[in-house]
């Protein structure tokens, strides 16, 4: 069973960059042509997609967060991880990895690990 | 971007009742839309893709309806383990959630 688990640290400071890391376990990141994503929400306030990448490496992030938004596979790992640079108290959330099925909907989910920024 | 917009933000039930809860959209998404069931502490568990189909070993009580802008999530006779928050998606255009809804005990 396809099972997901985000990594990384929970406190970042203002202006740094986030970075989490999100394991795959059950199947092969690169067993088929898969997207995996990555979805926050900050407390208290709805979900808010942030991005999807492919296996290959192509990416689609939300414009909202412009380019401060960088998602990468790892194949030997079994892993792919997201980087968001310049961070201020508004990236404060819990950050969640999935997986999303082609057409767009996220089937499977990480626990969700919550990041604060903060100084 | 589309909103999603979920109503109401509580809903109080009693077990074995009947629960609706709704989604509405900004703008149609047609039936590409999910719903999903989060406990404290666990992940987010996938209900309900394509407005009404449910997905692998969601038991038959959990049903979904409706297209363009309004979608129903119906839970048929509440269960102890039902009481969670839940929320739905659009990827029609891109991707966005609602805000969910809290089911709670009566």
């Amino acid at each position: 069973q396809l099972q997901l688990q985000e990594s990384g640290p929970g406190l970042v400071k203002p202006s740094e960059t986030l970075s989490l890391t999100c394991t795959v376990s059950g199947d092969s990141i690169s067993s088929t042509n898969y997207l995996w994503g990555w979805i926050r929400q900050p407390p208290g306030k709805g979900l808010e997609w942030i991005g999807n990448v492919f296996y290959g490496g192509t990416t689609y992030h939300n414009p909202s967060l412009k380019s401060r938004v960088t998602m990468s596979v790892d194949a030997s790992r079994n892993q792919f991880s997201l980087k968001l640079t310049s961070v201020t108290a508004a990236d404060t959330a819990v950050y969640y990895c999935a997986r999303p099925r082609v057409v767009g909907y996220f089937d499977i989910w990480g626990r969700g690990t919550l990041v604060t920024v903060s100084s | 971007e589309v909103a999603m917009t979920q109503s109401p933000a509580t809903l109080s039930v009693s077990p074995g009742e009947r629960a609706t809860l709704s989604c509405r959209a900004s703008q149609s998404v047609s039936s590409n839309l999910a719903w999903f069931q989060q406990k404290p502490g666990q992940a987010p568990r996938l209900l309900i893709y394509g407005a009404s189909t449910r997905a692998t070993g969601v038991p038959a009580r959990f049903s979904g309806s409706g297209s363009g802008t309004e979608f129903t999530l119906t839970i048929s006779s509440l269960q102890s383990e039902d009481f969670a928050v839940y929320f739905c998606q659009q990827y029609n255009d891109w991707t966005s959630f609602g805000q969910g809804t809290k089911l709670e005990i009566k």
